[in-house]
């Protein structure tokens, strides 16, 4: 079965600008997590959802970030507008249900600068 | 408050070494899990081990090894033989048992040099 797939790997924007990022789950996982790694802040939780649903978004940085799931199989983080404090690494990970619940699986990342 | 603390920011060893990597944890729960995940240069996090806290039997998975002790809210993580191929990021985390998200600590970054 195939992992979890971001995409784009890498996106350079322009401040100001909207950025999606995309996420594809692992098939049959109930859990999808959002989280974003940078040197000074280490790696931090901005979202989760359990069966599509946001349950904990605490950690949302602003109003400009916004997530959806809206099917079992996809789900956007999007920036909007972008700064360059946005720049980060953006992590996706999957998680199945709560028998073998918080081993998450990670996606390759979405490498993102904002110029 | 839940916390894990890595102190360890950077760590070099030669080949072949063995090396350990130290986790101290912070929860006011009775059950709890913790993790080690691997951050390989080429970025992806990879789940290595996770353990509730009702087991505290040591874990061995070949040069891998897990000691985890209550009494000192450690988790620590050795390396036996060091291998080129073990240069990563390794975080430690922890998870309440009623609970979804894991809290990572900040990681140490291992290198290990031919």
């Amino acid at each position: 079965d195939a992992g979890v797939i971001q995409s784009p790997r890498h996106e350079v924007t322009e401040m100001g600008q909207e950025v999606t990022l995309r996420c594809k789950p692992i098939s049959g996982h109930d859990y999808l997590f959002w989280y974003r790694q940078t040197m000074m802040r280490g790696l931090e939780l901005l979202i989760y959802f359990n069966n599509n649903v946001p349950i904990d978004d605490s950690g949302m940085p602003e109003d400009r970030f916004s997530a959806k799931m809206p099917n079992a199989s996809f789900s956007t983080l999007k920036i909007q507008p972008s700064e360059p404090r946005d720049s980060a690494v953006y992590f996706c990970a999957s998680s199945p249900d709560r028998v073998e619940k918080n081993i998450q699986y990670f996606g390759a990342g979405t490498r993102l600068s904002v110029l | 408050a839940q916390k894990v603390t890595q102190a360890q920011t950077e760590i070099s060893v030669v080949e072949k070494e063995d090396v350990t990597l130290d986790c101290v944890y912070e929860t006011r729960d009775t059950t709890y899990y913790l993790f080690w995940y691997k951050q390989p240069p080429s970025g992806e996090l990879v789940f290595l081990i996770r353990r509730n806290s009702f087991d505290e039997q040591n874990e061995i998975s070949g040069r891998y090894s897990w000691n985890f002790q209550k009494s000192t809210s450690s988790f620590n993580f050795t390396i036996t033989a060091s291998q080129v191929v073990d240069s990563a990021v390794y975080f430690c985390a922890l998870s309440r048992n009623r609970d979804d998200k894991i809290i990572f600590g900040k990681g140490t970054r291992l290198h290990i040099l031919p």
